[in-house]
């Protein structure tokens, strides 16, 4: 593979369920991030993590939960899903979160449905 | 607070050239990214200013005043390919990029 591949595509998903979405990359990047953009919206952080094993809150983290095991997967948890997190899901990675160029690769997005 | 404030639509001719505009108020300043996003894709990078001045790719050229808060994108030979949401998105002292909504092209033959 070569980027950031994400998984599944597109979910649609029951309220209340738990549902966790995938994310790697082969670029030894040290930064990923998650975002969700709404329809018309720009893109909000909901979690990040500067390198492997630390992660950090975004600007809406509530109802998400991350991991960083290792320099290449950043899985992104809901816990109890709810109708307001339908959304589109994007992870992100950068060479480094410390600079002031940090261009970030984004992977396709997932399609979550939440009913 | 931050904020970007961008077009929230445009409409351009097939061939001509278009300048899409960019204020933004940040905590701190560490440059500024350009980023296309074709509807129902993620968003891939154009450029990134950090100095002022205009900065040349292609087609395409962003040009930073930083002591206005100001940006430009300008796309030149539109190809009807360049219909999608540009999304101006300056960096914060935190190194935190900072989204808008961004401005929507409509490319017209």
């Amino acid at each position: 593979i070569a980027g950031i591949t994400q998984a599944p595509t597109s979910q649609i998903l029951a309220a209340g369920r738990r549902m966790t979405l995938r994310c790697t990359q082969d670029m030894r990047h040290n930064a990923m991030y998650w975002y969700r953009q709404d329809l018309g919206l720009g893109l909000r952080l909901i979690h990040y993590s500067n390198t492997a094993g630390t992660t950090g809150k975004g600007e809406v983290p509530d109802g998400y939960s991350v991991s960083r095991a290792n320099t290449d997967d950043f899985p992104l948890t809901l816990a109890s899903a709810v109708p307001s997190q339908t959304s589109v899901y994007f992870c992100a990675s950068s060479e480094t979160s410390r600079s002031s160029y940090n261009e970030q690769f984004f992977g396709p997005g997932t399609r979550l449905t939440v009913l | 607070g931050q904020n970007i404030d961008q077009p929230t639509e445009m409409t351009a001719t097939e061939g001509a050239i278009v300048q899409i505009n960019c204020t933004y108020q940040t905590s701190g300043f560490n440059g500024l990214f350009w980023y296309q996003q074709h509807a129902g894709e993620a968003p891939t990078f154009l450029s990134y200013n950090v100095l002022d001045g205009l900065e040349e790719k292609g087609r395409f050229s962003s040009f930073l005043s930083r002591s206005k808060g100001y940006s430009y994108l300008l796309l030149k030979e539109l190809q009807m390919k360049d219909s999608a949401s540009y999304l101006c998105v300056p960096i914060d002292s935190n190194y935190q990029l900072i989204w808008g909504a961004g401005t929507k092209l409509i490319i017209k033959p």
